[in-house]
């Protein structure tokens, strides 16, 4: 059983630039989410998505960022135009459908960003 | 008011000892709970989940509920110093299956 895989583990752009993070769930999981941390506080809550649909996206997530998950299996996060506030690591998790409470989520290594 | 609230440490408990993480909720209708474990530069590590009162146990990790007080703990006994990381406090919001994060307490194992 392979965990979440995220890719690049690091990435260092300049302000400006686009990056594109990608992120492979346990198979079998439909449930995929994206979170962001920054130093020194929990991880939050970006977006979600149950198969390929994106069920939920948070207020955090500006129309600079969008997520895709085009056939239910890896999905991608793409930041445009990124400014210093989105240094941060970003969290991917999965987790299968279950229809009581919360599923328990699986995380990924996670994508280090630094924008200089 | 913070949704999940923990207090960052660190807590420092000598090698052997109990040591002791507590965490409070805002959202009285939260019905899943669980303890995440991050080393440092690390991803979160699931340790519990506890979705009922009262005490669960898994090893030398025991997670405790009290939905009435809106509060829920993880024990760790016989810490080592391996145990030393960031332990995060994680709740569902009841909608969509997002977790809620506190901003974790750091736990020093000493020698």
């Amino acid at each position: 059983d392979t965990g979440v895989s995220q890719n690049p583990r690091h990435k260092i752009t300049k302000r400006g630039q686009n990056v594109t993070f990608r992120c492979d769930p346990i198979s079998e999981h439909n449930r995929l989410y994206w979170y962001r941390q920054t130093l020194g506080q929990g991880p939050e809550f970006l977006t979600y998505f149950q198969n390929e649909a994106q069920l939920e996206k948070s207020r955090l997530l500006s129309d600079r960022f969008s997520a895709e998950r085009p056939k239910g299996s890896f999905s991608t996060l793409e930041i445009q135009r990124t400014e210093q506030g989105d240094s941060a690591m970003y969290l991917c998790a999965s987790s299968p459908s279950r229809a009581r409470g919360a599923d328990t989520q699986y995380f990924g290594p996670g994508t280090r960003l630094t924008v200089l | 008011q913070k949704e999940v609230e923990q207090n960052s440490g660190p807590l420092s408990v000598p090698e052997g000892a109990i040591a002791s993480l507590n965490c409070t909720y805002s959202d009285r209708v939260s019905q899943s709970f669980f303890w995440y474990r991050q080393y440092s530069g690390k991803s979160p590590e699931l340790i519990m989940s506890i979705y009922s009162n009262g005490d669960k146990e898994d090893g030398r990790f025991t997670a405790q509920l009290n939905k009435a007080s809106q509060y829920v703990s993880l024990l760790i006994r016989d810490s080592q110093p391996s145990d030393s990381a960031t332990y995060l406090c994680a709740v569902d919001t009841g909608t969509a299956s997002k977790l809620t994060f506190g901003t974790g307490t750091r736990l020093q194992v000493t020698l």
